[in-house]
C-alpha cells in the first residue's frame, strides 16, 4: 500500500531555532494535513492544505507556523522560532478527495530544548 | 466545541481475551466516528468507522457500534493477540473535510 514519508523521525532543536518537518504525501493525494500530539495528550489538528492554499488552520496554527509546497511532491511545515511546547510528534496526513480515507506518516519526534 | 473521550491506558491482556476500549464523544451535529491504530514505528492507520447511527464498523475482528443514545463507539474485540499491541485512537469528524478530532489513545499491549 502507497505510503505517507516523514522525516526525518526525530530532531532535536534548540528554542528559538527554525526547524522544517518534511513529507512526502501519496503522489495522487491533493488533500494536506498536519496535525500534533504533546506527550500524554490528544491528537490536535493543525492545518488543512489543498489546491496550493491553507484551507482551514486551528488556532495552534499562528504565525510561528507554515506550510509549503514547494515542488509538487512535498508538504512541508515550517516553526519559525520554535519554543519549549512545540515539543511534540508531529504527523502529517494526506487524501486523495474529501471524503476518502485518510492516510496518515509515522511522525516527527521533535524536541525543543 | 467537540470533544472525544477514550479510557486511560496502558492496557496490559492476555492473548486470547477479550478487549473493550471505551470511547465517549460530544459534538453539535451528527458526526462519523472512527477508530484508528498505530503500529510501533509506523502511522495512524484507519481501523474502521461509522457514519451514522447503530453503524457498525468492523475490521480485522475489531467492532465498534454508533450509539447515540449513549453517544459512544467502544471498540471491542473478543479474542486479541499479541501483533495487536498497538495505540488505538478514536476520533470524530464532523462532515468530510472538517478536521479529525481526536482521543488520547489507548495503549494495549498484549502478551502471550
Amino acid at each position: 500500500e502507497p505510503e505517507v514519508t516523514q522525516t526525518p523521525s526525530h530532531q532535536v532543536t534548540q528554542m528559538g531555532q527554525e526547524v522544517i518537518l518534511r513529507c512526502v504525501p501519496i503522489s495522487n493525494h491533493l488533500y494536506f494535513y498536519w496535525y500534533r500530539q504533546i506527550l500524554g495528550q490528544k491528537v490536535e489538528f493543525l492545518v488543512s492544505f489543498y489546491n496550493n492554499e491553507i484551507s482551514e488552520k486551528s488556532e495552534i496554527f499562528d504565525d510561528q507556523f507554515s506550510v509549503e509546497r514547494p515542488d509538487g511532491s512535498n508538504f512541508t511545515l515550517k516553526i519559525r522560532s520554535t519554543k519549549l511546547e512545540d515539543s511534540a510528534m508531529y504527523f502529517c496526513a494526506s487524501r486523495i478527495d474529501a471524503n476518502e480515507k485518510l492516510f496518515f506518516g509515522s511522525g516527527t519526534q521533535l524536541s525543543v530544548l | 466545541g467537540d470533544s472525544v473521550t477514550q479510557m486511560e491506558g496502558p492496557v496490559t491482556l492476555s492473548e486470547e481475551a477479550f478487549l473493550t476500549i471505551n470511547c465517549t464523544y460530544t459534538a453539535t451535529g451528527y458526526p462519523s466516528l472512527f477508530w484508528y491504530v498505530q503500529y510501533p514505528g509506523e502511522g495512524l492507520q484507519l481501523l474502521l468507522k461509522a457514519t451514522k447511527a447503530d453503524d457498525k464498523g468492523s475490521n480485522k475482528g475489531f467492532e465498534a457500534t454508533y450509539r447515540k443514545e449513549t453517544t459512544s463507539f467502544h471498540l471491542e474485540k473478543g479474542s486479541v493477540q499479541v501483533s495487536d499491541s498497538a495505540v488505538y485512537f478514536c476520533a470524530l469528524s464532523e462532515s468530510g473535510n472538517t478536521p479529525l478530532v481526536f482521543g488520547k489513545g489507548t495503549r494495549l499491549s498484549v502478551i502471550a
